[in-house]
């Protein structure tokens, strides 16, 4: 079936620090999700991808449709507490059902 | 408008023992779905239903039952539970594809099976 994986797994990152991560397919993808987690919650949507090469921002976070349709990007601008979390990649083909990427848990230190 | 509402958000069970996580939303979405969360392994998808009375499986569909009498009601049945469903779970719904927005998110329910 469908994988992504996501990288980095984890990290640690100051206070004020830009963060960058991504996430891969072996699959091409017509859709890319970007959800965070937090602690016993839910993911919620950050930022939905619809085109090859596409960028979208939503306040600190911009996002990237990569151009082989393979893999997206997200970073984070001038980290804050509240950002710590877990992200999630999603992908999605033709069909109507996502597949989820393993996370990428951030830390964010005063 | 509640959204997605998951019932109950915590459950220990013993093995063997049947029961029903319930959700319900308030949005109108079609599709609804049920996933398990565990650690280092993301989301994976359970059961999904793209509308009243249509059901299908997802990646990992055993031990667990689904039915969809009405929109806004997707329960998810463990028949008999055992130690390897301990997990988190989340009911996710949204339109169906439009080529827009993703999945709404339960708050999940954190099950223990002892």
């Amino acid at each position: 079936g469908q994988q992504l994986n996501q990288s980095p797994q984890s990290m640690f990152i100051q206070e004020g620090e830009d963060v960058s991560m991504n996430c891969t397919s072996s699959s091409i993808f017509n859709t890319w999700l970007w959800y965070k987690q937090d602690p016993g919650e839910g993911p919620v949507l950050l930022i939905a991808l619809y085109k090859a090469g596409e960028l979208t921002s939503n306040g600190r976070l911009t996002a990237q449709f990569g151009i082989t349709r393979k893999d997206s990007f997200l970073n984070i601008s001038a980290s804050i507490p509240s950002d710590v979390g877990i992200y999630f990649c999603a992908g999605r083909d033709y069909g109507q059902n996502f597949v989820f990427g393993p996370g990428t848990r951030l830390s964010v230190l005063p | 408008n509640a959204g997605v509402t998951q019932t109950p958000k915590f459950q220990v069970l013993k093995t063997g023992q049947s029961m029903t996580l319930q959700c319900a939303q308030d949005m109108n979405h079609e599709y609804m779905s049920w996933y398990r969360q565990d650690p280092g392994m993301g989301l994976r998808l359970i059961h999904y239903s793209v509308g009243a009375g249509i059901t299908d499986q997802g990646e990992v569909p055993n031990g667990y039952n689904v039915s969809r009498s009405t929109t806004e009601d997707f329960p998810l049945r463990l028949l008999s539970a055992a130690p390897s469903q301990t997990s988190v779970y989340f009911c996710a719904s949204s339109y169906l594809r439009t080529g827009s927005d993703g999945y709404t998110f339960g708050s999940g329910t954190r099950l223990t099976v002892v």
